[in-house]
């Protein structure tokens, strides 16, 4: 069974840090690309970032890029998203999710249950 | 990038009744790549469709999804109790994943 798991949300300060993580079960965690997905409270879902699967290429949504890194250590199974610099506007519920590929086009078939991110003074 | 406009917002409908829900994209997308999620409250989206019309592992064939070119559509034939909750389509495009606002089903 395919298994998700966010850690590591909180409450932060505007300008401060937070390192998300995800481990991974359940499949073969070095064969996928990995996202992350966030969804602002009452909001839609906005796809944050993703990483290929031996990590040497990574996308970002423009809103986030030169503040969050996303990272992966398929030693352990695990995903990071690094942020800095965070903005009231970053305050969300962040998915991991595993991204499948049919053709060439990507999607999102398995998605863990979110770690809330709050950035408030 | 392209923009998915889903329609309509809220959809009051009943258990056992039909529903029709849409997701335009601004420009014509690429050989129906195009999915669907359910969102139901508080819990992780799941993923219904991809490939416009391909139905994921586990989802009931009450789910369908139509469409092509910058029209697409997500029906389902009869709604469950459980099928209350909001949709979103998605589609990939020059290293981006972009989400419709997405349609609430409600009671």
């Amino acid at each position: 069974e395919v298994q998700l798991v966010e850690s590591g949300g909180g409450l932060v300060q505007p300008g401060g840090s937070l390192r998300l993580s995800c481990a991974a079960s359940g499949f073969t965690f070095s064969g996928f690309w990995m996202s992350w997905v966030r969804q602002a409270p009452g909001k839609g879902l906005e796809w944050v970032a993703s990483i290929k699967q031996d990590g040497s290429d990574n996308y970002y949504v423009d809103s986030v890029k030169g503040r969050f890194t996303i990272s992966r250590d398929n030693a352990k199974n695990s995903l990071y998203l690094q942020m800095n610099s965070l903005r009231a506007e970053d305050t969300a519920v962040y998915y991991c999710a595993r991204v499948r590929r049919w053709l060439q086009f990507y999607y999102f078939d398995y998605w863990g249950q979110g770690t809330l991110v709050t950035v408030s003074s | 990038e392209i923009v998915l406009t889903q329609s309509p917002g809220t959809l009051s409908l009943s258990p056992g009744e039909r529903a029709t829900l849409s997701c335009r994209a601004s420009q014509s997308v690429s050989s129906s790549y195009l999915a669907w999620y359910q969102q139901r409250p508080g819990q992780a989206p799941r993923l219904l469709i991809y490939g416009a019309s391909s139905r994921a592992t586990d989802i009931p064939d009450r789910f369908s999804g139509s469409g092509s070119g910058t029209d697409f559509t997500l029906t389902i034939s009869r709604l469950e109790p459980e099928d209350f909750a909001v949709y979103y389509c998605q589609h990939y495009g020059s290293s981006a994943w972009t989400f419709g606002q997405g349609t609430k089903v409600e009671i």
